[in-house]
């Protein structure tokens, strides 16, 4: 079975501090996909990343970075400089690779950027 | 970019009546999924659905629930005497492909549905 733990559920930092957001995760799988989703207020579901099991590079996009290390199974996500667009719920996810794209959220954490 | 469409964003409905949320996948997309988010908890996988038939259930997705693709566009979700804690948003998504590796997952924007 799968399991995807968010251990923070509300952040709040100030506009402009860096913030991390940690996920880690359990699976039986060798091959699995790590994926973080944004939910802003208004409630769509917004893809931020994939990530395969067998890549470990770490990723930049903008302010955003993700750091994935298999040895802990944890997927950390980092904002850089944050903004006050940047508060919503953020969900860690994981997907195995037999089945249907069964994805497993975990609990989502609330972050508020404050002014 | 083409996009998963739901409707409608909002449904509130009497305990005990039967509800119909809508989804238009991406045209050529040839998986489709229905997931749900109960008020400030996490989002969970209700059903897949591949070849006009169910791939995969979770232990939610008990005989109240239905889906179906009437047409060669829509997806629908159906709910048979709702009850409360139905209340949810219920979130369409659809992949060209099988496997997260090459064909992520499209979400819809959402159809809140409230039981009352």
């Amino acid at each position: 079975a799968q399991k995807v733990t968010q251990a923070q559920t509300e952040i709040s930092v100030v506009e402009k501090e860096d913030v991390t957001l940690d996920c880690v995760y359990e699976t039986r799988d060798t091959t699995y996909y790590l994926f973080w989703y944004k939910q802003p207020p208004s409630g769509e579901l917004v893809f931020l990343i994939r990530r395969n099991s067998f890549d470990e590079q770490n990723e930049i996009s903008g302010r955003y970075s993700w750091n994935f290390q298999k040895s802990t199974s944890s997927f950390n996500f980092t904002i850089t400089a944050s903004q006050v667009v940047d508060s919503a719920v953020y969900f860690c996810a994981l997907s195995e690779a037999g089945g249907y794209q069964k994805v497993t959220f975990g609990i989502g954490t609330k972050l508020q950027v404050i002014p | 970019e083409p996009e998963v469409t739901q409707t409608p964003s909002h449904q509130v409905t009497q305990m005990g009546q039967e509800v119909i949320l809508r989804c238009v996948p991406i045209s050529n997309h040839l998986y489709f999924y229905w997931y749900r988010q109960i008020l400030g908890q996490k989002v969970e996988f209700l059903v897949s659905f591949y070849n006009n038939e169910i791939s995969e259930k979770s232990e939610i997705f008990d005989d109240q629930f239905s889906v179906e693709r009437p047409d060669g566009s829509n997806f629908t979700l159906k709910i048979r005497s709702t009850k409360l804690e139905d209340s949810a948003m219920y979130f369409c998504a659809s992949s060209e492909g099988r496997s997260s590796y090459n064909s992520p997952l499209h979400f819809g924007n959402g159809t809140r549905l409230t039981v009352t």
